[in-house]
């Protein structure tokens, strides 16, 4: 079945510093990944959706200059997290979706901010 | 902007209760997908369903699409604490490669 990695699966950074987020699908290509934000007991809110080599679309609310999304290649999308600070701790997901595949989740990466 | 009602949010059962799980729109779902994520991890999907009235079984988990393609329901027969977990739905509306998401039901089954 079609795979998505997420990494890292975890990472402590300082408060002030950039972070940035990996998901690969492995494979298949993914035409489109979405980025997800998830607090403790709660659901997951879409951030952003990038269609590869076209700049993100940003749900509203969502600074595109402080999470920056790359979508460069069918395999690789990136989500950056530039100055970040103790409120941008959080749990985030990515999801990919290509041509005959529904959307595969990524493990996900807990970002704690110090 | 599309919002899906999951209810409820938190339920805690004793092993070998019975227990629904509500999703409600006030649009019509194109498609619709449950999901049970655990800590720490990316969501699972346990099962899609598009057609309305459809009825899918997943072992001691059924899955209901509303008729009009509204509503679901997720009913696990005979819990154990092993089902313990956040259950999600998630939505497609139209034609938009895009899921929107239940706000979850955090389940607890307690042997």
């Amino acid at each position: 079945g079609a795979v998505v990695s997420q990494h890292p699966s975890w990472v402590i950074c300082k408060s002030g510093t950039s972070v940035k987020i990996e998901c690969r699908s492995l494979d298949f290509q993914a035409t489109t990944m979405f980025w997800y934000r998830q607090f403790p007991k709660q659901s997951l809110m879409l951030m952003a959706t990038s269609n590869e080599g076209s700049k993100a679309t940003y749900e509203q609310g969502v600074e595109k200059d402080k999470f920056l999304i790359n979508h460069a290649s069918l395999t690789l999308s990136t989500l950056t997290v530039t100055s970040a600070h103790p409120e941008d701790s959080s749990f985030y997901i990515c999801s990919a979706a290509g041509t005959g595949y529904g959307y595969t989740f990524g493990s996900g990466t807990r970002l704690t901010v110090v | 902007t599309q919002l899906l009602e999951q209810s409820p949010q938190f339920l805690s059962i004793q092993e070998g209760e019975n227990l629904t799980v509500y999703c409600n729109s006030s649009s019509v779902f194109s498609s619709l997908q449950w999901y049970r994520q655990e800590p720490g991890e990316g969501p699972v999907l346990l099962v899609t369903v598009v057609t309305g009235g459809e009825v899918k079984k997943l072992k001691r988990l059924t899955f209901q699409f509303g008729d009009a393609r509204k509503d679901s329901s997720l009913h696990i027969t005979a819990a154990q604490p092993g089902d313990t977990g956040l259950y999600l739905c998630a939505g497609e509306f139209g034609s938009a490669r895009q899921l929107t998401f239940g706000s979850g039901t955090q389940l607890t089954v307690l042997p």
